[in-house]
């Protein structure tokens, strides 16, 4: 059980690249998410998706794109790449199922990412 | 957004101390969640949390979920150097959204 994982982990694009960040997670989870991560603060919500077919944004989707084609994947595509983009970025996934164990969310490994 | 406060932002503390660390939220939370950070990594869960009041343990770690529901402290008992790292507090809101604290960052001296 590879539980979620993120390609690539490094990355460096130059102003105005643009690129997609993959996560797939194999828990068969119905929710999953995408997060940035500045140096020294929290998580911020991106993007998030309650099941294949259906995405919304969080509190900074701004300058990001997501699709839901499998409840397996949900990549993240930045089109014009920014130095603001210059950040960590966390895929994570949850089941959404009540109760117990349900509401817990998993997190990959990250993608670090620098836009120069 | 829903804002989370925790505190403290960083500890020094000596090996073998107890540590105590606090998330406050300006709305109620249905699920309270404690993450740890190492360098590099992604967080991982350490306790979840699921009802106003529930205390829960894992090993040398104990959390609380508020009664007021806006509030879940983390206890770690007789630190050592491998519990360094970043600890986050995270809120499950409606949607199944979760919101994060800014972290406390825990250095234990040996």
């Amino acid at each position: 059980n590879a539980g979620v994982t993120q390609t690539p982990k490094f990355r460096i694009l130059k102003i105005g690249q643009s690129m997609t960040l993959q996560c797939t997670q194999d828990m068969n989870h119905n929710y999953m998410y995408w997060y940035r991560q500045d140096p020294g603060m929290g998580l911020k919500l991106i993007y998030y998706s309650v099941g294949a077919g259906i995405t919304d944004k969080g509190e900074v989707p701004n300058g990001y794109n997501v699709s839901r084609s499998t409840t397996e994947d949900f990549p993240l595509r930045l089109e014009l790449a920014a130095p603001s983009q210059t950040s960590v970025y966390f895929c994570a996934s949850s089941s959404g199922v009540g109760g117990s164990g349900g509401n817990e969310q998993y997190f990959g490994p990250g993608t670090r990412l620098t836009v120069t | 957004g829903q804002q989370l406060n925790q505190s403290p932002q960083s500890m020094f503390i000596q090996e073998g101390e107890d540590v105590s660390m606090n998330c406050t939220s300006s709305s109620i939370f249905n699920t309270w969640l404690w993450y740890k950070q190492d360098p590099g990594e992604g967080p991982v869960l350490l306790i979840a949390l699921y009802k106003a009041g529930e205390l829960t343990s894992n090993g040398r770690l104990t959390a609380q979920f508020g009664i007021t529901r806006k509030d879940s402290f983390l206890n770690i008992s007789a630190s050592i150097p491998s519990d360094v790292g970043i600890y986050f507090c995270a809120g499950r809101g409606n949607f199944n959204k979760f919101y994060f604290g800014s972290g406390t960052k825990l250095n234990v001296k040996p």
